[in-house]
């Protein structure tokens, strides 16, 4: 069974500061990576893709992948009350056409 | 651009009836389909999956089915609803390797 592990949190960071969100992936054939964010009661949206090993800049995002130790993160810079959402980290399966979602990880940005 | 489709938004369904949930697809041609499941506090399950018209794999034995009788329509479907279908049901296309969501249907199984 791949799978794709996620923190669930909540995790709570002050308004301003930077919000680490953290995964890993069993498969090792996994070759793209995605980050979504999801307010309650709304559908998923995608904020990162990154498919090489390194960081991936977007804003105030950032996207780190580590292949060698099958995780990926996301650094949210300045955190904004409106980014308080569920982030959810997807890998694709080798050979199949198809993601795997972590659980989520619940964010709050604190006033 | 493409975009996803879904509807209804909400629906309440006794058990043991019927469910038919619909997606269709604008903007792009020939995309792989996905149905996926969200219970309440949890992750996405994978139900369904379609890379063309008639083609459907199956992720999670259960009682509903899906069919992709037009390119850009995938449909969800039960005969008959238990209380363990409750859940936030979405939709969505893949393009370029990335999966895009519709709008999602919470279905409330009662």
């Amino acid at each position: 069974q791949k799978e794709v592990e996620q923190n669930s949190g909540p995790l709570s960071v002050p308004e301003g500061a930077i919000a680490s969100l953290n995964c890993t992936y069993s498969d090792r054939g996994s070759q793209s990576f995605f980050w979504y964010r999801q307010y309650s009661g709304k559908s998923p949206e995608l904020i990162m893709s990154i498919y090489s090993n390194g960081d991936k800049e977007d804003g105030r995002f950032t996207a780190q992948l580590n292949k060698a130790s099958q995780y990926v993160s996301l650094l949210i810079r300045d955190s904004q009350p409106s980014d308080s959402a569920t982030y959810l980290c997807a890998a694709s399966i080798q050979g199949a056409q198809k993601l795997v979602f972590g659980q989520g990880t619940r964010l709050t940005i604190n006033p | 651009s493409q975009t996803i489709h879904q509807w209804p938004a909400t629906l309440v369904q006794p058990v043991g009836s019927p469910l038919s949930l619909e997606c269709t697809v604008e903007g792009t041609s020939n995309p792989n389909l996905y149905w996926y499941r969200q219970a309440a506090g949890r992750g996405l399950q994978l139900l369904f999956y379609s890379v063309g018209i008639g083609q459907i794999s199956s992720e999670v034995p259960q009682n509903l089915s899906a069919s992709r009788p037009q390119d850009r329509q995938f449909i969800l479907s039960s005969k008959k609803l238990l209380l363990s279908d409750s859940g936030f049901y979405l939709c969505c296309g893949q393009f370029n390797e990335k999966l895009f969501f519709g709008s999602g249907t919470q279905l409330s199984v009662l």
